[in-house]
């Protein structure tokens, strides 16, 4: 099956430092990838969709000079935390489709804490 | 607006049926798909409606029906494993897939 990775797993910085997080498609090739962010007991927040090659379509409300993302190459996708805050503190998920619009297959996830 | 209701949570015997409703209205439709997740991990995929009906596997099976906007997804012989929230997700018209505040369920022994 599709197969998504995420790194770190978990990240604990000081504020106003940057966090990369990477998200790689292992076993196939990712058109689209997508971050979310979700708090505590709440759903899924979309904040961005990459296509390989283009800069990313960011939500409303989803500062794009703070979550810089980056779509490499098919297999690979990274999202900077720049400047982190403690209310930047959250669940971050990636997820990957082989095709538009086809099913997301998520990635295990990124805990930031930021002290 | 676009909006995704389901009950934020629900409570079974292990065993036991349960059934978890999704009701949707969004701007166009192009699937809906339900995820379980986890405490502290990443959805996993469960099923993706796009006609209407019910379609089975295994334990668990998911309806459809695109004139109510409605859809649930029923699971059988339920485990203690089965413990975890399960999100609704509709494709909307331009491919954006809306997520429902999940449902929590509780399996008690």
């Amino acid at each position: 099956g599709a197969v998504v990775s995420q790194h770190p797993s978990r990240v604990i910085c000081k504020s106003g430092t940057s966090v990369k997080i990477e998200c790689r498609s292992l076993d196939f090739q990712a058109t689209t990838m997508f971050w979310y962010r979700q708090f505590p007991k709440q759903s899924l927040m979309l904040m961005a969709t990459s296509n390989e090659g283009s800069k990313a379509t960011y939500e409303q409300g989803v500062e794009k000079d703070k979550f810089l993302i980056n779509h490499a190459s098919l297999t690979l996708s990274t999202l900077t935390v720049t400047s982190a805050h403690p209310e930047d503190s959250s669940f971050y998920i990636c997820s990957a489709s082989e095709q538009d619009y086809n099913e997301q297959f998520f990635g295990p996830g990124t805990r930031l804490t930021v002290l | 607006g676009q909006n995704i209701d389901q009950p934020t949570e629900m409570t079974a015997t292990e065993g036991a049926i349960v059934q978890i409703n999704c009701t949707y209205q969004t701007s166009g439709f192009n699937g809906l798909f339900w995820y379980q997740q986890h405490a502290g991990e990443a959805p996993t995929f469960l099923s993706y409606n796009v006609l209407d009906g019910l379609e089975e596997k295994g334990r668990f099976s998911s309806f459809l029906s695109r004139s109510k906007g409605y859809s649930y997804l029923l699971l059988k012989e339920l485990q203690m494993k089965d413990s975890a929230s399960y999100l609704c997700a509709v494709l909307d018209s331009n491919y954006q897939l809306i997520w429902g505040a999940g449902t929590k369920l509780i399996i008690k022994p």
